[in-house]
């Protein structure tokens, strides 16, 4: 099963840009690329997918290896209210078993 | 407002008691999943639902009963509890397709003792 990798930590300073890295190196073609995020005791976020191409939305930029098996989260100006653990996703399509949250990566940002 | 409601928000309960979270949405989204939380780590999936009385096993389903009535209702139930079921529940609900967010409620943290 297709399941991703992300450092344990990340700091940024207030107001500048944020990249998130995530390897996922068992990607298969049908795998789609998620971003959710998780403040302090809430449920987590959607913030962004993707299959092939970068995608954009009001939240984040999401940037995908012309081969797949890495992806980057790019916050482009970070505010103290996006320090949360953000978790990349692999989703097999018609398939909810595959929804593998991990670990994921918990980011500070500093005033 | 429209969105996804837990309750109870928090519980605490003693081994071998049945105890049930509860999750209500309004968005008449037809996939329904219960998740759980445990402390540092990640969220993990015990039950989802396609719609009305169908449901299916997640990653982890042992001592977890769930059942869907209605659309916007998806109960989930631990019919004895053991201290390894403390934890933070998620409930989430998405439209038909597969690739579409999940929208999480709040959590319920849930106590055995």
């Amino acid at each position: 099963d297709a399941k991703t990798t992300q450092p344990n930590s990340m700091e940024s300073n207030e107001e500048e840009p944020v990249h998130l890295p995530c390897n996922h190196s068992t990607i298969s073609g049908t795998d789609y690329i998620h971003w959710y995020r998780q403040l302090p005791s809430q449920g987590p976020e959607y913030v962004i997918h993707g299959l092939t191409s970068n995608v954009n939305n009001r939240m984040a930029s999401l940037a995908i290896a012309e081969d797949r098996k890495s992806s980057t989260l790019i916050l482009h100006r970070a505010t103290l209210r996006d320090a949360a653990v953000y978790y990349c996703i692999l989703r097999v399509v018609y398939n909810f078993n595959k929804f593998y949250f991990g670990s994921g990566t918990k980011l500070n940002v500093k005033p | 407002d429209a969105g996804i409601t837990q309750s109870p928000r928090y519980k605490i309960t003693e081994t071998g008691r049945q105890v049930t979270l509860m999750c209500h949405q309004t968005w008449s989204h037809s996939y329904m999943f219960w998740y759980r939380q445990d402390l540092g780590h990640g969220l993990r999936l015990i039950y989802y639902s396609a719609a009305a009385d169908i449901t299916d096993k997640g990653e982890v389903p042992d001592g977890y009963v769930v059942s869907r009535s209605k659309t916007e209702n998806f109960p989930l139930t631990l019919e004895s509890a053991t201290r390894s079921q403390t934890s933070v529940y998620f409930c989430a609900s998405s439209e038909a397709d597969s690739n579409q967010p999940q929208h999480f409620g709040d959590g319920t943290r849930l106590s055995i003792l």
